[in-house]
């Protein structure tokens, strides 16, 4: 049972746009910065959003983040078949110290 | 480029011990803190325990506390997880990640190793 919930799926056609959500609490995303790890089978993470919204050197554009209250939700805008992966958030929970914290993951299909 | 090297993995039977490494390089690694954060096969991200640029900072996840110990040798630029009474659930591929934080503050995950698999298994 993750601290984080994600949808388990989310699917669209090359060329759409997707979000992924990530819902917290009070104690962990409402008042913690949220970041997003791409992951492809066999490989480790990916740093792929930090501090809500910003991208590290080399990814694209297409991927953008946002927080609103104890929510985040991750953007793919023109959707590629490259982008099939599953998708994580994460940040840090006061409640449990300072022990960082996941959501389950999300599986993103490119139909 | 900063790169994370893990070893150590193996096949273990329930209630033993096994040490994880992990080797780094490309940044000064005293700087950072840095995380053990482990992957059931087919589920998700579970962090494990972090440990501060000096070591004086450490926590532990409650699934594995009394059981795992972190360290550090700056000296060595190497983090280490040494894991006891191992069970099966334990069975997971673990991942060195660098931590990036400022005081008081997790921010987010930037580097990871490949990982390293532990199979737990009589």
């Amino acid at each position: 049972q993750s601290v984080l919930t994600q949808p388990p799926s989310v699917s669209a056609a090359p060329g759409q746009t997707v979000t992924i959500s990530c819902s917290g609490s009070s104690s962990n995303i409402g008042k913690k910065y949220v970041s997003w790890y791409q992951q492809f089978p066999g490989t480790a993470p990916k740093l792929l959003i930090y501090e809500n919204d910003k991208r590290p050197s080399g990814i694209p554009d297409r991927f953008s983040g946002s927080k609103s209250g104890t929510s985040a939700t991750l953007g793919i805008t023109g959707l590629q078949t490259g982008d099939e992966a599953h998708y994580y958030c994460g940040t840090w929970e006061d409640s449990l110290g300072a022990a960082r914290v996941f959501g389950g993951g999300t599986k993103l299909t490119v139909l | 480029q900063v790169q994370l090297v893990e070893s150590g993995g193996g096949l273990v039977k329930p209630g033993g011990s096994l040490r994880l490494s992990c080797a780094a390089s490309g940044f000064t690694f005293s700087d950072y803190y840095m995380t053990w954060i482990r992957q059931t096969p087919g589920k998700g991200l579970e962090w494990i325990s972090y440990i501060s640029g000096s070591g004086d900072t450490i926590f532990y996840a409650d699934s594995v506390k009394g059981r795992f110990t972190i360290s550090r040798d700056n000296a060595k630029n190497s983090l280490y997880l040494q894991m006891n009474s191992l069970r099966a659930e334990d069975t997971a591929v673990y991942y060195c990640v660098r931590d990036i934080d400022v005081p008081g503050t997790f921010l987010y995950f930037d580097f990871w190793g490949q990982g390293t698999l532990v199979t737990v298994s009589s």
